[in-house]
């Protein structure tokens, strides 16, 4: 029972690299959702996607993509990596419904150091 | 825009002791209300939420938290905390017109004293 897996869970990058970083649910969820954390802030929302091939922007949507191609699967790209995404991102998702919301699950979260 | 306050950025209270962290909310409506907990290294639990009625909701790990529309807050309280209460608490709003977007606050880091 894997819940929702993040990969890759530790990642160092370049200014200017690009890299993925995917997740994968296997709880038939229809809503799944990026988030990064950072001390002192909280997670701030990055998009979130409330179906297989829907995504919307959340509070910090700069510099970042998403793509939810297959419904299990959410992407996160960054296309030119700046250090101010150094960060942990996380990954959560959740059934839709009234009853159902505010449930998140999470995933274990990815460490991202851009230098 | 919807946003959500927790003003205190660590509290430390003795084990046994009675616990209370604060949440305030800005918005016009009454938004869904959410607290999760985050163990270190790990990601985010949720210990209960609040939608409407009863405006003390329970919820595991012997949590309770109280909706005061008046005052714009959704406190957690405990009466007894425990060592392994330790964590990152995080307050967090969804609005019924996008119940799916979820916006969390700053969190609260408790310590626990023995």
């Amino acid at each position: 029972n894997a819940g929702v897996t993040q990969t890759p869970k530790f990642r160092v990058l370049k200014t200017g690299q690009s890299m993925t970083l995917l997740c994968a649910q296997d709880m038939n969820h229809e809503y799944m959702y990026w988030y990064r954390q950072d001390p002192g802030m909280g997670l701030r929302l990055i998009h979130y996607s409330v179906g297989e091939g829907t995504t919307a922007k959340g509070e910090v949507p700069d510099g970042y993509n998403v793509s939810r191609l297959k419904k299990q699967n959410f992407l996160l790209g960054l296309e030119s990596a700046a250090p101010s995404q150094t960060s942990v991102y996380f990954c959560a998702s959740s059934y839709p419904g009234l009853a159902n919301t505010g449930e998140l699950f999470f995933g274990e979260g990815s460490r991202l150091t851009v230098l | 825009a919807q946003s959500v306050t927790q003003p205190d950025i660590h509290i430390t209270v003795s084990e046994g002791a009675s616990l209370e962290l604060r949440c305030n909310y800005s918005y016009g409506a009454t938004p869904y209300l959410f607290w999760y907990v985050q163990s270190p290294g790990q990601g985010l639990q949720l210990l209960l939420k609040y939608f409407s009625g009863d405006t003390l909701v329970q919820g595991i790990k012997g949590f309770e938290a109280e909706f005061k529309r008046s005052q714009s807050s959704f406190n957690l309280r405990k009466p007894s905390v425990h060592w392994s209460d330790a964590a990152e608490y995080f307050c967090a709003v969804a609005l019924y017109s996008s119940a799916s977007k979820i916006i969390f606050g700053s969190g609260t880091r408790l310590s626990i004293r023995p």
